[in-house]
């Protein structure tokens, strides 16, 4: 029973153009979610998080919204570059298990030149 | 700043055989984590500890065991290794309320 899903295992975009990556959860007492990057041959490190008091976190060129009533959030790329060509993971945990993360399946983005 | 550190990097075991993986962390945290990595499987957890002298069950523990007996380091072992352990496993440790810092993990080959 996967509480954490990205349905899209692969994506390529245009350099330069939006790179929009979804991700979907069951468990309704999830309040935190992280967006993690992971380059081949090291360990993921963190991008971006947002809480369930939010429905938008922007770092950058980074953007995450959340839609609580979906049970949806997404990860926006803008503008997107080559060396954010990586898999992405996003992650979610509940207050009853602060420290404890459920991760998805990734997505892996290739930006192309 | 080293951060979270795993020994070895790679690693190829027979079945049957037995080996630890060892994580350390440099920064103080509370938890730390131990995950494998599949194809399709996305990060799943095998064990995880909230303190020193503690650990627990994750989603996928079976034949493995974990010891805490020291806040900076988290022991993953493999009593006896089977093909379907192959994987890259990653170690994890974050602080209250903060996101994990992960190692570069290692890869286990089982033949």
């Amino acid at each position: 029973d996967q509480q954490v899903k990205q349905n899209s295992p692969s994506l390529s975009v245009q350099e330069g153009r939006i790179s929009i990556l979804n991700c979907d959860y069951t468990n309704s007492m999830f309040d935190y979610f992280l967006w993690y990057k992971k380059y081949p041959a090291e360990g993921p490190t963190f991008l971006i998080s947002i809480s369930s008091i939010k429905d938008k976190n922007e770092d950058g060129r980074f953007t995450v919204f959340l839609n609580k009533s979906a049970k949806h959030l997404s990860l926006h790329i803008v503008p997107s570059q080559p060396g954010d060509s990586a898999v992405y993971f996003c992650a979610a945990s509940d207050r009853a298990t602060a420290y404890k993360y459920i991760f998805g399946t990734g997505t892996r983005l290739k930006v192309l030149a | 700043n080293a951060g979270v550190t795993q020994t070895p990097k790679f690693r190829v075991l027979k079945t049957g055989q037995s080996m630890t993986l060892l994580c350390a962390q440099d920064m103080n945290h509370e938890y730390m984590y131990w995950y494998r990595q599949d194809p399709g499987m996305g990060l799943r957890l095998i064990h995880y500890s909230v303190g020193e002298g503690t650990t627990a069950k994750g989603e996928v523990p079976d034949g493995y065991n974990v010891s805490r007996l020291k806040k900076q380091n988290f022991l993953l072992g493999l009593e006896s290794a089977a093909p379907s352990q192959t994987s890259v496993y990653f170690c994890a440790s974050s602080g209250t309320g903060e996101g994990y810092t992960f190692g570069s993990g290692t890869r286990l080959t089982v033949v």
